[in-house]
C-alpha cells in the first residue's frame, strides 16, 4: 500500500465554481477524515467516515460543502460556488478504527479560488 | 469543548536539545498525540501518549502529565531536517474520537 493519496495536488479556481477532490485511503483504514489548514494554522475538522458512514461533520462546515464515501473506500470532498475563503489545503486521513497509533495522512489538495 | 495551547515556534541549533510545550482542556481525556508536519507536506505521526510518563521512540521523546493536562515533546541531537511545525492533539471524545490539534509550533534548526 502506498498510503494516502489524494488527488489533484493543487486546483486553482474561479469564485463561484464547483471544485471536488478524491482521496484513496489506506485500503485496510475503515475511517476517513477530511481537515482543512490554513497557512500557519493546525489542521481544522471538517467531517469523517467509518466505512461508507458519514458520522459527523464539523459545524463550521456551511452547505455548500460535501462528502461521500460511497463503497467505504475511496472518498469525495465537493465544494460548490467557491469562495475566496475556501482557500486552503484540504487534507485527507485515515485510520483503523479510532486512530489510537496514529492518523494516515495524505499530502494534500491545495486549493486557491481566485 | 477541547483546546490546546503549544508556543507558536521556537528557534534552536544544530545538535541540541529542544522541548516543545502542549497544554490542553479536554471534557474527556484518551491520550495525547503528537505530529510532524515539515513544509507542503503531510502531517506525519509522531507519539501518542495515553498514560503519564515518558515515551521514547530514538531521539524524540513525549512525555504527559494527565494530572496537569500538560504534554511535551523532545527533540534530542537536533537535525537540520528537524525544521518543521509540530502539531500536538487530543480526542474528542464526545463525538466520536477524532483528533483536534493545536496551533503548531514551527520548530527552526539552525547550523
Amino acid at each position: 500500500d502506498t498510503g494516502v493519496s489524494q488527488d489533484p495536488r493543487h486546483k486553482i479556481t474561479k469564485r463561484g465554481q464547483n471544485v471536488t477532490f478524491r482521496c484513496d485511503p489506506i485500503s485496510e483504514h475503515n475511517r476517513l477524515y477530511w481537515y482543512r489548514q490554513t497557512l500557519g494554522q493546525g489542521p481544522e475538522f471538517l467531517t469523517y467516515f467509518q466505512n461508507e458512514a458519514q458520522l459527523e461533520k464539523s459545524r463550521l462546515l456551511s452547505d455548500r460543502f460535501s462528502a461521500e464515501r460511497p463503497k467505504g473506500s475511496f472518498s469525495t470532498l465537493e465544494i460548490q460556488r467557491t469562495e475566496q475563503g475556501d482557500s486552503a489545503m484540504y487534507l485527507c486521513a485515515s485510520s483503523l478504527d479510532q486512530g489510537s497509533y496514529g492518523y494516515t495522512f495524505g499530502s494534500g489538495t491545495r486549493l486557491t479560488v481566485v | 469543548g477541547q483546546s490546546l495551547e503549544q508556543p507558536s515556534e521556537v528557534t534552536a541549533v544544530e545538535g541540541a536539545i529542544v522541548q516543545i510545550n502542549c497544554t490542553y482542556q479536554t471534557s474527556g481525556f484518551y491520550g495525547l498525540s503528537w505530529y510532524q508536519q515539515h513544509d507542503g507536506g503531510a502531517p506525519t505521526f509522531l507519539s501518542y501518549n495515553a498514560l503519564d510518563g515518558l515515551e521514547e521512540t530514538g531521539r524524540f521523546s513525549s512525555f504527559l502529565s494527565r494530572s496537569d493536562s500538560y504534554g511535551y515533546l523532545l527533540l534530542q541531537e537536533l537535525q537540520m531536517k528537524d525544521s518543521a511545525s509540530y502539531f500536538c492533539a487530543v480526542r474528542d471524545l464526545e463525538r466520536g474520537g477524532k483528533l483536534i490539534f493545536g496551533q503548531g509550533t514551527e520548530l527552526s534548526v539552525k547550523p
